[in-house]
């Protein structure tokens, strides 16, 4: 079946522009996970939710970076004010806590975000 | 502090050669998983080892994880060059209850090149 999407793929963002990134997980799956890649400082996790609650805003900064689940299976993360040190790519992931595999989560592409 | 630390960074391997990919991580976990990343492309499983002492294998990689001395090793055997890529190690850490955080934790990530 169909894995993780994200769109749009690449996104360049003025700096101070809001942006919004989009995921389509795989069906059935419960928690969605967003993680911000960079060269040299790896992945860490964003923000989370399972069903249709976000948990978790972990990550830096908080306040300006925010999930919303409009839909069981799609989330969008939305960055406010963006500032140059946003400029990442930013993976989603989904997980279903039934999994045999330890609640192993499968992640989408990733969009990559520059911010000028 | 959760911390995961992958070591090498680089690593240049000719083929033919059997090289150890390292992964420390700094407190309670008996979930780690391996995923490698293709350049432009997303984080694609490789192991999910999910007890101590449990060893993984795949083709010419080997994955074992250690949870007392909170080390994971990814062995690589006679590589070739299909294996260049970059190799990450994630935890799913426990807090002080012993549940899980349920995301996870990435290590800096270890680029690989395999020359002929």
């Amino acid at each position: 079946g169909a894995g993780v999407s994200q769109s749009p793929r690449y996104k360049v963002a003025k700096r101070g522009r809001d942006v919004a990134l989009r995921c389509d997980s795989i069906s059935g799956h419960v928690t969605l996970y967003w993680y911000r890649q960079t060269l040299g400082q790896g992945s860490e996790v964003l923000t989370y939710s399972q069903s249709d609650a976000q948990r978790d805003k972990s990550g830096r900064p908080s306040g300006r970076f925010s999930a919303e689940r409009p839909e069981r299976s799609v989330s969008t993360l939305k960055i406010q004010r963006t500032e140059q040190g946003d400029s990442a790519v930013y993976l989603c992931a989904s997980s279903s806590p039934g999994a045999d595999q330890g609640d192993e989560q499968f992640f989408g592409p990733g969009t990559r975000l520059t911010v000028l | 502090e959760l911390k995961v630390e992958q070591n090498p960074l680089f690593l240049s391997m000719q083929e033919g050669k059997n090289y150890t990919i390292y992964c420390n991580y700094s407190t309670t976990s008996d979930r780690l998983y391996w995923y490698r990343q293709d350049p432009g492309k997303s984080l694609e499983s490789l192991f999910v080892l999910l007890s101590n002492g449990a060893v993984k294998q795949e083709g010419r990689l080997m994955a074992s994880l250690d949870t007392k001395a909170r080390l994971s090793t990814l062995h690589i055997t006679a590589a070739v060059h299909d294996l260049s890529a970059t190799y990450f190690c994630a935890v799913d850490f426990y807090n002080a209850g012993g549940t899980s955080y349920g995301k996870l934790t990435f290590g800096q990530g270890t680029i690989l090149t395999v020359h002929p």
